[in-house]
């Protein structure tokens, strides 16, 4: 089936640590997003790309940086991680003008 | 004012009966909205999009959608233990890269 993939799925890290996230697609989709979600606050859109060459940030993109390696491959650096960046942490695809988003099953990342 | 606005919940109904689900927006050019059934620790998945104004049927579930009341619902027909989940309202502003807002979430139980 094709499919949204993370990893990893849970990591704990440290204050300071750099993390990186990564997400694959096998749906064929151009765009691709980043979102994290925390209780009450809903998911969040931390940055987005439709195509290889085309990144844009999103509502809170400060203290996160992407890269798109490929159409199918979209990772998510934490440079240096804080207590406040714990959070669950989604990849999501979509085709073209409809948007429809399909997610990933999400990465829990818990900074100490 | 928030862009997406739902009501956070708990929304309890017995198994077998209608539950409905609102959403406002405000953003009165927006022109694609979907529903998303997150459960417990797992990852949006799409359940209904719709575009035009009117009701849109797939099973159980109806979207109904009013862009002159900036309103969209989700009415869940025979109610499932099943069913209960928090459902996010979702939103693509006008204007811009077609982002998508999501509602913070209604959490519906349904008791047998």
């Amino acid at each position: 089936d094709a499919d949204v993939t993370q990893t990893p799925r849970n990591r704990i890290t440290k204050t300071g640590k750099r993390i990186m996230l990564e997400c694959s697609q096998t749906k064929g989709h151009d765009r691709m997003y980043w979102y994290r979600q925390d209780p009450g606050l809903g998911l969040r859109l931390i940055y987005y790309s439709f195509d290889v060459k085309d990144i844009n940030k999103g509502e809170i993109s400060d203290g996160y940086s992407v890269s798109r390696q490929a159409q199918a491959k979209f990772s998510l650096s934490l440079e240096s991680a804080i207590p406040n960046q714990t959070a669950l942490y989604f990849c999501a695809t979509s085709k073209g003008y409809l948007n429809e988003q399909f997610f990933g099953p999400g990465t829990r990342l818990t900074v100490l | 004012q928030k862009e997406v606005e739902q009501n956070s919940g708990p929304l309890s109904v017995p198994e077998g009966a209608i539950a409905s689900l609102n959403c406002t927006y405000s953003d009165r050019g927006s022109q694609s909205f979907f529903w998303y059934r997150q459960y417990s620790g797992k990852s949006p998945e799409l359940i209904m999009s719709i575009y035009s104004n009117g009701d849109k049927e797939d099973g159980r579930f109806t979207a109904q959608l009013n862009k002159a009341s900036q309103y969209v619902s989700l009415l869940i027909r025979d109610s499932q233990p099943s069913d209960s989940a928090t459902y996010l309202c979702a939103v693509i502003l006008s204007g811009g890269y077609n982002k998508l807002i999501f509602g913070a979430g209604t959490r519906l139980a349904v008791h047998p």
